[in-house]
């Protein structure tokens, strides 16, 4: 079993949608939880980052985290074109600042 | 703005083949890494530095051997490429939990 699991899509909806993206983690050491964005071509860079549980919301993203459950939410509302991209979450322990990836799920917002 | 430069962008190798990738970064941080990237299997880990003089293995560090030259630079060297070592490969360096990432370098072992 992968210490993070996350569903690979591809996930294709329309513009002005709320997306739903998650990641499932088996490892109770995880306090820091980042959200991670990668255009087609390109290296990931950091969209949103939360520490142990709670909603963090910046702009149109929220990012929820449930320790109990080990699941990772990340919402996009009012979805855009120019959000079609991978999406991938990164949960670390804290241990020497090394993040765990999830295998990244591929949105596409139609115009 | 430069962030994190990797070099070169594309790369085809024959097996048993040598080559560096190269990496340098000008935000003054600490930390950086070296991943691969493979469909379905999200990135994974291979060497990273935390500072100056100091490497350690990640998850998937067979085949590979790394040098941190100094702050800015940390190089990856495949000393004799595999099919299995086609992937992209990307470097990132860090302050926290804040990584960034260059634009990757696309490997083809044939």
């Amino acid at each position: 079993q992968k210490e993070v699991e996350q569903d690979p899509g591809p996930l294709s909806v329309p513009e002005g949608a709320i997306v739903s993206l998650n990641c499932t983690y088996s490892n109770s050491a995880f306090q820091y939880f980042m959200w991670y964005r990668q255009y087609s071509r390109k290296g990931p860079e950091l969209l949103m980052y939360t520490y142990s549980s709670g909603n963090k919301e910046d702009g149109r993203f929220t990012a929820q985290v449930d320790k109990s459950s080990k699941y990772i939410s990340l919402f996009i509302r009012d979805s855009q074109p120019s959000d079609s991209a991978t999406y991938l979450c990164a949960p670390s322990s804290g241990s020497a600042r090394q993040l765990t990836f999830g295998s990244g799920t591929q949105l596409t917002v139609l115009p | 703005n430069a962030g994190v430069t990797q070099t070169p962008k594309f790369q085809v190798l024959k097996t048993g083949q040598s080559m560096t990738l190269q990496c340098a970064q000008d935000m003054n941080h600490n930390s950086m890494y070296w991943y691969r990237q493979d469909p379905g299997m999200g990135l994974r880990l291979i060497y990273y530095s935390a500072s100056e003089g100091t490497t350690d293995k990640g998850e998937v560090p067979n085949g590979y051997n790394v040098s941190r030259l100094n702050k800015r630079e940390f190089s990856l060297r495949l000393e004799s490429a595999a099919p299995s070592q086609t992937s992209v490969y990307f470097c990132a360096s860090s302050v926290g939990y804040g990584y960034t990432f260059g634009s990757g370098t696309r490997l083809t072992v044939v």
